[in-house]
């Protein structure tokens, strides 16, 4: 059983283009992340939700716009997608009052060309 | 506010070496304090994690930490490496009540036979 999963794993897109990125937890978990990491596999975080309320916005360009329909999906749309957004996109998720001890998914990992 | 420093972002040791993987974190209030290791084209997975109690804190594949309050680190050892330790490792740190994970930029741990 795959604990928390994303699709697609790879994606590769031109410059423009709109795109989404799906994310599913079944550790029944209340809180769950977006993040982005470099190519120097720095880890940024982008967005997270708990209780499908949006609780952290970092500066992220706002063609980025996360949805959470319930507490086990979170997933992410890019809107007029750029050279500089291809990165590897992590999905987490982890439960409150639990030491935010997350758990990642594998990893979207996006290529604008 | 948080911030988490890894020190090297690259370290390199002989196969039976020792593992010592440095990190230093500040964080106003009591810290919760992570490892994790990201092996290629895998998300992250947890080795461990300080919660309270015990400093000395003990994870998967061998991997330990020490918490130091008075130094304020969280270096990651590991007796004796082996091939399948190459892998970038991660040092996190969260704050009570908190929802944000801070990471560290990551060391790239190189394991030569």
């Amino acid at each position: 059983d795959t604990a928390v999963s994303q699709t697609p794993k790879y994606l590769v897109t031109q410059m423009g283009n709109d795109k989404s990125i799906k994310c599913e937890q079944n550790l029944g978990h209340d809180t769950m992340y977006w993040y982005k990491q470099d190519s120097k596999k720095f880890l940024k975080i982008m967005f997270s939700y708990n209780n499908k309320e949006l609780i952290i916005n970092e500066t992220v360009p706002n063609r980025f716009s996360p949805k959470s329909p319930d507490k086990a999906h979170l997933n992410l749309h890019i809107n007029s997608l750029e050279l500089g957004d291809s990165a590897v996109y992590f999905c987490a998720s982890s439960q409150r009052g639990k030491y935010n001890e997350q758990f990642f998914g594998p990893g979207t990992r996006l290529t604008v060309l | 506010a948080q911030s988490v420093t890894q020190l090297g972002s690259h370290v390199s040791v002989s196969e039976g070496a020792l593992v010592l993987l440095r990190c230093n974190y500040s964080s106003s209030v009591p810290p919760y304090l992570f490892w994790y290791v990201q092996y290629p084209n895998q998300g992250l997975q947890l080795l461990l994690k300080y919660t309270t109690g015990a400093t000395l804190v003990k994870g998967i594949n061998g991997f330990e930490a020490e918490f130091k309050k008075s130094e304020t680190s969280f270096h990651l050892t590991k007796p004796s490496a082996h091939m399948s330790d190459a892998a970038e490792y991660f040092c996190a740190v969260s704050e009570t009540g908190g929802f944000k994970t801070i990471f560290g930029a990551g060391t790239r741990l190189f394991v030569k036979a």
